[in-house]
């Protein structure tokens, strides 16, 4: 099976701008979920789709928001861009045994998109 | 809100040495995984605790989840210079996401 992709890799943008990241999951995967990574933060979580619908959501401003397709492939957007947000933003997978409920499952996690805001 | 500390940040150990994180919950956790990130890496999926007092075992590394379903620790045996990277625990508080630990960043000197 193909692990969990993410594009871009690298991305260079400047305050102000909007950014969207894009991230495909293992196949079979209903799951995805999104984490910041900083040096001084750790992992963060960002928010997690499961079938299109938004389940858990961190402490993230509004300028943060994603969404999830039909064919679970998810991209998130980050608006008005602050030299803060650079960081590894990280996506995974998990398949999920039940419909509803959270995910337990181990998560998969992609390569991550690297952003850096001058 | 849920959170999940983790001590110590930073680790160097002489290779041989033995290694031990913590990881503590403000809150009954559901279950809790473990992750290592290499550098440059990303994080990749250890094993997952489920029931209280728990303890579990790969070849060097031992995986113990408290009684009170709060904390848990990661202990690996005569580190290996294989064994650097920064190693993660996360907690599932029933009906939320998974919040990871700030990471133990293991440096290890042969």
């Amino acid at each position: 099976k193909a692990g969990v992709t993410q594009t871009p890799r690298y991305l260079i943008k400047t305050r102000g701008q909007q950014v969207t990241l894009s991230c495909s999951p293992i196949s079979g995967h209903r799951s995805v979920s999104w984490y910041q990574q900083t040096p001084g933060q750790g992992l963060q979580f960002l928010f997690e789709y499961f079938s299109e619908t938004q389940r858990n959501k961190g402490n993230f401003p509004g300028r943060f928001s994603g969404r999830q397709f039909s064919n679970s492939r998810s991209e998130m957007n980050v608006s008005t861009l602050e030299l803060g947000d650079s960081a590894l933003y990280l996506c995974a997978s998990s398949s999920v045994p039940g419909l509803a409920g959270p995910s337990t499952g181990e998560q998969f996690f992609g390569p991550g998109t690297r952003l850096t805001v001058l | 809100g849920q959170q999940v500390m983790q001590i110590p940040q930073y680790q160097h150990v002489q290779e041989g040495e033995d290694f031990t994180t913590y990881c503590n919950s403000s809150t009954t956790l559901s279950n809790i995984q473990w992750y290592k990130q290499r550098p440059g890496g990303h994080p990749v999926f250890l094993i997952q605790l489920v029931k209280s007092g728990e303890v579990k075992k790969q070849k060097r590394l031992t995986f113990q989840f408290g009684e009170a379903k709060k904390n848990s620790s990661l202990h690996i045996t005569a580190t290996q210079t294989t064994d650097v990277g920064t190693y993660f625990c996360a907690g599932l508080q029933a009906g939320t996401a998974l919040i990871f630990g700030k990471g133990t960043t293991l440096s290890v000197s042969s």
